[in-house]
């Protein structure tokens, strides 16, 4: 089975922090994605990476960052986290572009 | 930009009846993925249809590709208190571009 993993689950961070979310997977896939999820909006597409130390805005990079230094591992970073920035954040997967994606568990920040 | 539209937001059905969502694209697919996301939970995969007017089916769900490429329905038969989510649809040509989804939520 595939498996995708986030490193927390939840978590509550202050205005103005350095927040590393983290995300592994096992399958060898070479593309990574990072999501955000709004009620009412959907998924909208912050960053992808389709090789190592690869990457690519989506939608609504500003505020955001990613590191991708190993195949299975692929890192959001807010630089200065703001209350805006709280939300539902999904790390994907999957073996090539256009393939379906396979997500992790999600990971819900709140920005005090 | 390019745009997948899903409608309807929200759709109260009472359990036996079908549902029905439907996604619009302002530029034609490549191919377009439809994933369910339960309460609580994360998208999970349920179909991808590549053909113009490809109609695909999995038990009681439904899933048409329109012959232009750039609309797409999923619906279900007889709905049942296990296929209560958010259903989304994400239309593919460089990138996914996702729909904003369906809820679909069973009357008591």
């Amino acid at each position: 089975d595939v498996k995708v993993t986030q490193s927390s689950r939840y978590l509550v961070k202050r205005t103005g922090e350095k927040v590393f979310l983290e995300c592994v997977q096992d399958m060898d896939h070479e593309n990574m994605f990072w999501y955000r999820q709004d009620p009412g909006l959907g998924l909208r597409l912050i960053y992808f990476s389709y090789d190592v130390k690869m990457k690519e805005k989506g939608d609504i990079p500003e505020g955001y960052s990613v590191s991708r230094e190993k195949k299975e591992r692929f890192s959001l970073i807010l630089e200065s986290a703001s209350t805006n920035q709280t939300s539902m954040y999904l790390c994907a997967s999957s073996h090539r572009s256009y393939n379906e994606q396979f997500f992790g568990p999600g990971t819900r920040l709140t920005v005090l | 930009g390019q745009q997948v539209m899903q409608i309807p937001q929200y759709q109260h059905v009472q359990e036996g009846e079908d549902f029905t969502t439907y996604c619009n694209s302002s530029t034609t697919l490549s191919n377009i993925q439809w994933y369910k996301q339960r309460p609580g939970g994360h998208p999970v995969f349920l179909i991808q249809l590549v053909k113009s007017g490809e109609v695909k089916k999995q038990k009681r769900l439904t899933f048409q590709f329109g012959e232009a490429k750039k609309n797409s329905s999923l619906h279900i038969t007889a709905t049942q208190t296990t296929d209560v989510g958010t259903y989304f649809c994400a239309g593919s040509n460089y990138q996914l571009i996702w729909g904003a989804g369906t809820k679909l939520i069973i009357k008591p």
